[in-house]
């Protein structure tokens, strides 16, 4: 089965610093997808980034990027210059890939809580 | 920039009562989904859904739950009687079908339910 591991329930940060949340996860699917989405206060869930198990580079989006360790199972959120609107949860959650038995939902961790002070 | 849509954004209900939770997923999405989140804890899968019917369901969608997409746009959950432990938030989401390139799809969510069970 797959699971997602996040460690740090909370971060701090200052501000224009750049901050790293962890990722790790567990399955035994040789192909698979790790999405980071951001929660904020108002509740609404915000696609930030995906890295594809079989992609050769990391991943970034802006000021996001992912440090994917494919041999220590690792998708780490590296978030660059902080800004006060990055104080939210952080979740990292992982797809299976579309086939015969699986349906691409995906699975979540319990998620970190980033606080960027100014 | 198309984007999921849910109805209503909070309803209240008594233990025991019928509640239906209303989703417009993006238009040209194959695959829909429910997850529910409990007050500070983690996003849970429910329910994924395709070609009209279920394709896969987690153990909390029990036979109190049930899905549909009665008019082709329209995506629902039905509770059938609500419990106290029914209280989260719930969220729809929904993926294009990118063919081969399906497990890159990012999952949409909608802004969510937040389902309060008195």
């Amino acid at each position: 089965a797959q699971k997602i591991t996040q460690t740090q329930p909370g971060m701090f940060v200052q501000e224009k610093e750049a901050v790293t949340l962890d990722c790790t996860y567990d399955t035994s699917d040789p192909s698979y997808g790790l999405f980071w989405y951001k929660q904020p206060s108002s509740g609404e869930m915000i696609f930030l980034i995906y890295q594809g198990s079989y992609d050769q580079q990391n991943a970034t989006e802006g000021r996001y990027s992912l440090n994917f360790q494919k041999a220590r199972k690792s998708a780490n959120l590296v978030i660059s210059a902080s800004q006060l609107g990055d104080s939210a949860m952080y979740f990292c959650a992982m797809s299976d890939i579309f086939g015969s038995s699986n349906t691409g939902k995906l699975i979540f961790g319990q998620g970190t809580t980033l606080q960027v002070k100014p | 920039e198309p984007e999921v849509t849910q109805t209503p954004s909070h309803q209240v209900t008594q233990m025991g009562q019928e509640v239906i939770l209303r989703c417009v997923p993006i238009s040209n999405h194959l695959y829909f989904y429910w997850y529910r989140q409990i007050l500070g804890q983690k996003v849970e899968f429910l329910v994924s859904f395709y070609n009209n019917e279920i394709s896969e369901k987690s153990e909390i969608f029990d036979d109190q739950f049930s899905v549909e997409r009665p008019d082709g746009s329209n995506f629902t959950l039905k509770i059938r009687s609500t419990k106290l432990e029914d209280s989260a938030m719930y969220f729809c989401a929904s993926i294009g079908l990118a063919g081969a390139q399906a497990s890159t799809d990012t999952q949409y969510f909608g802004p969510g339910t937040r389902l309060t069970v008195l």
